[in-house]
């Protein structure tokens, strides 16, 4: 088990730019999440997948945004057209299906992607 | 709807002396309420987290919190600071299976 892992750490564009972020969750993990993160903020929900399935999208930011997980693997955030404010930290998360006896569904986090938009 | 609030959003203290990170939260609901960590350039690791049963609730790196339904509060402490305790700390508490609703978090500083 290596954790979840995202690609690339650090990516800088020019605005206008698309760009793409890729997430390699926990393989026992079916659901995936994706987070954003700005200087002095909490993390912000963006979507969330089971399996394959998005089932809570209508939290990304602007129609520019989308993600995908067409295998049920690893997943995808595009953001098209980039626009400064979207210089943020991008968190990736997996848990596992069954919550826990408690009923909590515990949230693995990767390392984060750093997008700056020049 | 469900809230995060996170006093002070630096917090400094010396090598040795209590952290006391404090977290409170509104909840229509019973909470699940979780602390986590994050050190720079690294992602957010979970720290411990309340679900049921018992209050007081242990962690990792010998940090604990203490669950008052009576104060919605979710207070994070450690007895002794190490200097490689010094990161940022996020209380959450669970909105929805899938979802998260997050403070905005306190960076916390070990003086030596």
């Amino acid at each position: 088990d290596t954790g979840v892992s995202q690609d690339p750490r650090h990516k800088i564009t020019k605005r206008g730019q698309n760009v793409t972020f890729r997430c390699d969750p926990i393989s026992e993990h079916n659901r995936l999440y994706w987070y954003r993160q700005t200087l002095g903020q909490g993390p912000e929900f963006l979507t969330y997948f089971q399996n394959e399935a998005q089932l809570e999208k209508s939290r990304l930011l602007s129609d520019r945004f989308s993600a995908e997980r067409p295998k049920g693997s690893f997943s995808t955030l595009e953001i098209q057209r980039t626009e400064q404010g979207d210089s943020a930290m991008y968190l990736c998360a997996s848990s596992p299906t069954k919550t826990s006896s408690s009923g909590a569904n515990v949230l693995t986090f990767g390392a984060g992607s750093r997008l700056t938009v020049l | 709807a469900q809230s995060v609030t996170q006093l002070g959003s630096h917090v400094s203290v010396s090598e040795g002396a209590l952290v006391l990170l404090r977290c409170n939260y509104s909840s229509s609901v019973p909470p699940y309420l979780f602390w986590y960590v994050q050190y720079p350039n690294q992602g957010l690791q979970l720290l411990l987290k309340y679900t049921t049963g018992a209050t007081l609730v242990k962690g990792i790196n010998g940090f604990e919190a203490e669950f008052k339904k009576s104060e919605t509060s979710f207070h994070l402490t450690k007895p002794s600071a190490h200097m490689s305790d010094a990161a940022e700390y996020f209380c959450a508490v669970m909105r929805s299976n899938y979802q998260l609703i997050w403070g905005a978090g306190t960076k916390l500083i070990i003086k030596p």
